[in-house]
C-alpha cells in the first residue's frame, strides 16, 4: 500500500537558523499536503501541492513538490520559537485514504 | 461553526471494558477518518468513511469498529479495550466530492487502558 516516509524524524534547530524536512512516497501521489501539530494540539493544515515541480511559499515557509510527484520538502528560514511542533506530510492514494508520514518533530533552541 | 468535535477528551478504561468515541462535524463533509497517534508512529489510519452509511478499514483496524449512521457523526467503538489501545485518537473530516481538500481535525481524545 501507499507509504509516506519523512526524514528526519527529529530536529533540534537553533533559533534564527534554517531547516528542511523531507517527505518521500513509494508511489506517485496525486497531491501532497502538509500539516503542523503544536505540542499538545491537533494537526492543522498548512498547504497542498498538486502539480509536478510546484513551489509554494508562506512567509518563511517554502514547500516543494518533486518533478516525479514522489517527494516533497518543507524549508523554514529564520526559525522562530513559534515554529516548534511536529510537521506531517500526507498523501492521498486512489482509495481515498489520506496517509500520513510519521512526522518531523522540531525543537527550537532559543 | 464548531468544526470537528470529539467527545470525550479524556478517558481511562480498564482492560476488557468497552467504549464509544464520538466525532461530530458541522461542515457537511462527506469524508471522515479516525486516526491514532502514538509516540514515534505518526498518525495511523484506523477506519474511514466516504459517506453516510459507508465505512472502510484503514491500516490498523483490528480491535475497533465504526459506524456512520448520520453524515455528521462518525463513531469509533472499542468492544474490549486492551492496554495496546492506549493512545491519542484524532477524528478528521474533509469535503467531498473533491478529495483534494484539506482535512480538519478534532482536538483529540486521550485514552488510557489500564
Amino acid at each position: 500500500g501507499q507509504q509516506v516516509m519523512q526524514i528526519p524524524q527529529y530536529q533540534h534547530v537553533q533559533e534564527g537558523e534554517d531547516f528542511t524536512t523531507y517527505c518521500n512516497s513509494s508511489t506517485t501521489l496525486s497531491n501532497i499536503q502538509w500539516y503542523k501539530q503544536r505540542p499538545g494540539g491537533h494537526p492543522v493544515f498548512l498547504i497542498q501541492l498538486v502539480k509536478s515541480g510546484e513551489v509554494k511559499k508562506q512567509k518563511r515557509l517554502t514547500f516543494q513538490f518533486g518533478e516525479a510527484k514522489k517527494n516533497s520538502s518543507l524549508h523554514i528560514t529564520a526559525t522562530q520559537t513559534t515554529d516548534v511542533g511536529t510537521y506531517f506530510c500526507a498523501g492521498r492514494g486512489g482509495n481515498n485514504r489520506l496517509a500520513f508520514g510519521k512526522g518531523n518533530q522540531v525543537v527550537v533552541i532559543p | 461553526n464548531a468544526g470537528v468535535t470529539q467527545t470525550p477528551k479524556f478517558r481511562v478504561l480498564k482492560t476488557g471494558q468497552s467504549m464509544t468515541l464520538l466525532c461530530a462535524q458541522d461542515m457537511n463533509h462527506e469524508y471522515m477518518y479516525w486516526y491514532r497517534q502514538d509516540p514515534g508512529m505518526g498518525l495511523r489510519l484506523i477506519h474511514y468513511s466516504v459517506g453516510e452509511g459507508t465505512t472502510a478499514k484503514g491500516e490498523v483496524p483490528d480491535g475497533y469498529n465504526v459506524s456512520r449512521l448520520k453524515k455528521q457523526n462518525f463513531l469509533l467503538g472499542l468492544e474490549s479495550a486492551a492496554p495496546s489501545q492506549t493512545s491519542v485518537y484524532f477524528c478528521a473530516s474533509s469535503y467531498s466530492p473533491r478529495p483534494n481538500t484539506e482535512a480538519f481535525f478534532g482536538q483529540g481524545t486521550r485514552l488510557t487502558v489500564v
